[in-house]
């Protein structure tokens, strides 16, 4: 398995460019989600999925969407990139949201100029 | 709002020793508690899950407790080792959803 996997791994976008940030794992979990981790922010969930077809909204989802059409991928846009949104992004899934750990992708750094 | 709190943010340490970090969190209705390790320039690797039923785990050297009345989680890792040098992360789960809340970590170097 390769498990999760994100691409691109380093992004530069200047502001109001979009782009989406891929994610994707092979081990047929139904729970994937969205972080972004920031110096002295933590780690904060930006959007989550607990099956193919349902999303919803983590702590800080202003200016992200996503969707989930398969089990597999689980794609975050950034609509109108900003400089905040300057950050380190990690995608994760598990088998369900209780008894499973979950795992984590490497991560996409983006910085927005 | 939840909030998890993570004490000391930085342990330097010799080789060998035991040592205990600490995990607290402001809300006790929770269904799961994790425990990551996160070295620089890389994604989060699970070391311990425990679930609200259970009070602790163990893996190898470690071994994490949780305590929800008192709002406390602590993760011992024993005989410490340079590879133990890296960051590490609790995470509240308090939704059958997969959300999690991460304290911002203990950053822990241990000295050959």
């Amino acid at each position: 398995n390769a498990g999760v996997t994100q691409t691109p791994k380093f992004q530069v976008l200047k502001t109001g460019q979009s782009m989406t940030l891929q994610c994707a794992q092979d081990m047929n979990h139904e729970y994937m989600s969205w972080y972004r981790q920031d110096p002295g922010m933590g780690l904060r969930l930006i959007h989550y999925s607990v099956g193919a077809g349902i999303t919803d909204q983590g702590e800080v989802p202003n200016g992200y969407n996503v969707s989930r059409s398969t089990t597999e991928d689980f794609p975050l846009r950034l609509l109108s990139a900003a400089p905040s949104q300057t950050s380190v992004y990690f995608c994760a899934s598990s088998l369900d949201g209780v008894s499973y750990e979950q795992y984590f992708g490497p991560g996409t750094r983006l910085t927005v100029t | 709002k939840q909030e998890v709190t993570q004490i000391p943010a930085a342990l330097s340490v010799p080789e060998g020793e035991n040592l205990v970090l600490n995990c607290s969190f402001t809300d006790s209705a929770i269904y799961n508690l994790q425990w990551f390790r996160q070295d620089p320039g890389k994604g989060l690797t699970s070391l311990l899950l425990i679930q609200s039923s259970q009070r602790e785990q163990t893996s190898g050297r470690l071994n994490a407790s949780l305590d929800k009345s008192s709002g406390r989680s602590t993760l011992y890792i024993a005989a410490s080792q340079p590879g133990d040098s890296a960051t590490y992360l609790c995470a509240w789960g308090g939704s059958n959803t997969g959300k999690l809340i991460f304290g911002q970590g203990t950053t822990l170097q241990v000295k050959p």
